[in-house]
């Protein structure tokens, strides 16, 4: 079954306690990209990768890090996490750019920073 | 950049009625595509229609329609004969198309919430 999955689903931890939310999809996909949503503001784009070892920055990136060594996972990493990271994380991928091309979402990670 | 613009923050309709969701959007780009997804409480998001903007031809997807007006950058999903099931976040969102050589992503509206009265 194509799918893109992330772990954890549900996470709360502490200012500051570094964490990696895991993102990984099955259908070979070259464009990859995470998304936080936060209450009446809809998603915006964090980070996306065109393909391995390249990643580019979306439009909220501060605070957060990536990093694409394998085609097919695309980990996001908040180094010294805080409370205004506190959201709703999608993963997202696509076998290329543009509109044509579908993007798969990942079922969603909830974090609460303490 | 590219805005969206989901200028209803909730809507309600009796079960079985037709609701309009409404929603418009800014760019200079001619290639791009607009996109309808719903977010029922499992927080998944799914993709309810898709409309190129090249093609006046309104998209359809069984009871989901969408009314695009390209000159007045307009949007709007049509429900029709809905459903309990229906009852989500609505986003509409954008991306520029292959040729705008760019890797940007979706951009999305801040939602509509839609609920169903049984």
């Amino acid at each position: 079954e194509a799918q893109v999955t992330q772990n954890p689903r549900y996470l709360i931890t502490v200012t500051g306690k570094k964490l990696t939310v895991t993102c990984s999809q099955n259908m070979n996909h070259e464009y990859m990209s995470w998304y936080r949503q936060d209450p009446g503001l809809g998603l915006r784009q964090i980070y996306y990768s065109m393909n391995v070892e390249v990643t580019d920055k979306g439009d909220v990136p501060e605070g957060y890090k990536v990093s694409r060594k394998e085609k097919r996972n695309f980990p996001l990493i908040l180094e010294s996490p805080s409370p205004n990271q506190t959201s709703l994380y999608f993963c997202a991928s696509s076998s290329g750019t543009g509109g044509q091309e579908t993007q798969y979402f990942g079922p969603g990670t909830r974090l609460l920073v303490l | 950049a590219q805005t969206v613009t989901q200028s209803q923050p909730e809507m309600s309709v009796q079960e079985a009625e037709t609701v309009t969701l409404s929603c418009t959007y800014d760019t200079s780009e001619s290639d791009y595509y607009l996109f309808w997804y719903k977010q029922p409480p499992s927080r998944q998001m799914i993709l309810v229609i898709r409309q190129e903007a090249y093609k006046q031809q309104n998209a359809t997807e069984n009871r989901f329609s969408v009314n695009f007006q390209k000159a007045a950058k307009s949007f709007s999903l049509k429900i029709s004969d809905s459903q309990l099931g229906d009852a989500a976040m609505y986003f509409c969102a954008y991306r520029v198309g292959h040729s705008g050589g760019g890797a940007d992503g979706l951009t999305f509206g801040k939602g509509t919430h839609l609920i169903i009265q049984p």
